[in-house]
């Protein structure tokens, strides 16, 4: 069954303290894995997209890492605009078409200035 | 700018009641999805659409249907709404091109009492 997990749960930083969140996957066949960042009371915004092992993204603050069983979401000297839910999901084919998304249940992160 | 509207932002509705949420997307994409998003649970696909007048099961359909009619709007209805179908509901669209990031409504949070 495919089935993402992140950890943690919830995580509590102080502005300018560096930290990792963690995607880990079982999936038959990666199509590809998607970060999306959700503010309270919005929906998902798209962050990055890795395709293969060894892949990086980089946007500002933020850089995604992937490996054949995780991704992890690396975040550089944060600051409190960086404070959201972070959602990782897995593309998998569906009844033979694709493009649909199985999600993680996400990382809360709080950043104190 | 790139748009996915959903009709209402908070819904109250009783039990028993049919209910209707509508989704527009004017990016011409043709996939689109309807998600629920619950505390704890994450975000759930229950159904989507990759072409007019077609649709398909995600992995929560029970208790709903769909109805795409143009290729720009995509309709969730709940035949007879029930106290545990209370959640925020998310609408998402993606083009079969890139096929991979989707583009989010704000969602509705409905309530069913």
């Amino acid at each position: 069954e495919d089935q993402v997990t992140q950890s943690p749960e919830a995580l509590r930083l102080q502005e300018g303290e560096s930290s990792s969140l963690n995607c880990s996957y079982t999936v038959s066949g990666l199509r590809g894995l998607f970060w999306y960042r959700q503010d309270p009371g919005k929906g998902p915004e798209f962050l990055f997209t890795l395709y293969s092992a060894g892949e990086e993204k980089e946007k500002e603050r933020l850089k995604a890492t992937l490996t054949k069983k995780e991704s992890f979401l690396h975040i550089t000297a944060p600051k409190p605009e960086d404070s959201a839910t972070y959602l990782c999901a897995v593309q998998r084919n569906y009844g033979g078409s694709q493009g649909n998304l199985i999600f993680g249940k996400g990382t809360k992160l709080s950043v104190k200035p | 700018d790139v748009k996915v509207t959903q009709s209402s932002r908070y819904l109250v509705k009783r039990t028993g009641e049919k209910v209707f949420l509508e989704c527009v997307q004017d990016m011409d994409h043709e996939n689109m999805f309807w998600y629920r998003q619950d505390p704890g649970l994450g975000l759930r696909l229950i159904y989507f659409s990759y072409d007019v007048k077609m649709k398909e099961k995600g992995d929560i359909p029970e208790g709903y249907s769909v109805s795409r009619e143009k290729k720009e709007r995509f309709s969730l209805i709940l035949e007879s709404a029930s106290t545990n179908q209370t959640s925020m509901y998310l609408c998402a669209s993606s083009s079969r091109a890139t096929n991979e990031k989707l583009f989010f409504g704000s969602g509705t949070q409905l309530s069913v009492l």
